[in-house]
């Protein structure tokens, strides 16, 4: 079993509409957990991060983490066209340097 | 502010020649250097990670080194190419002392013919 499982997609919705993502974690030891954007042929920029259960807001994106279920999800409020790109979770141990464990990334395009 | 370059931005190289692939922070003392692949459907994977010069750690057997010489130089290596070896190559750096986030150069793009 995958440390991380994400359903690649891909996902294609029309602007304005309300996108939800999601992963799944296998390792109950990881304490935080990320969600990266990566435009094509760019490298992962950080969206947002959570540490432990619960939600974070940050304008139009909501990150939330279910650590009973191991369920993380990213909730995309008034979708746009530049919101198009490949969406990716990552969970992190504490104490491991860093090292982040992915999920495959889901491909997101947001249609005018 | 830091910043991270990673160079080149594209490559196409012949099955069993050389690679070198590098990576320079700014703005920063003593990070933790990381190189991914990214594989199509395949997610991001760790290869090597730094926390220190000359100090590295392999997550994955391969074709493939890495080298630390400077504190902010991150260096990908091989002596011969495999066609298994092409991909989006990508470097990472983080600050050891708090929570915060990873920051990717713009990625390598090698294509093994």
């Amino acid at each position: 079993q995958k440390e991380v499982e994400q359903d690649p997609g891909p996902l294609s919705v029309p602007e304005g509409a309300i996108v939800s993502l999601n992963c799944t974690y296998s390792n109950s030891a990881f304490q935080y957990f990320m969600w990266y954007r990566q435009y094509s042929r760019k490298g992962p920029e950080l969206l947002m991060y959570t540490y432990s259960s619960g939600n974070k807001e940050d304008g139009r994106f909501t990150a939330q983490v279910d650590k009973s279920s191991k369920y993380i999800s990213l909730f995309i409020r008034d979708s746009q066209p530049s919101d198009s790109a490949t969406y990716l979770c990552a969970s992190y141990l504490w104490g491991s340097n860093y090292k982040l464990t992915f999920g495959k990334g889901t491909l997101l395009t947001v249609n005018p | 502010s830091q910043t991270i370059h990673q160079w080149p931005a594209t490559l196409v190289q012949p099955v069993g020649s050389p690679l070198s692939l590098e990576c320079t922070v700014e703005g920063t003392s003593n990070p933790n250097l990381y190189w991914y692949r990214q594989a199509a459907g395949r997610g991001l994977q760790l290869l090597f990670y730094s926390v220190g010069i000359g100090q590295i750690s392999s997550e994955v057997p391969q074709n493939l080194s890495a080298s630390r010489p400077q504190d902010r130089q991150f260096i990908l290596s091989s002596k011969k190419l495999l066609l298994s070896d092409s991909g989006f190559y990508l470097c990472a750096w983080s600050d050891p002392f708090g929570i915060t986030e990873a920051f990717f150069g713009q990625g390598t793009r090698l294509t093994v013919v």
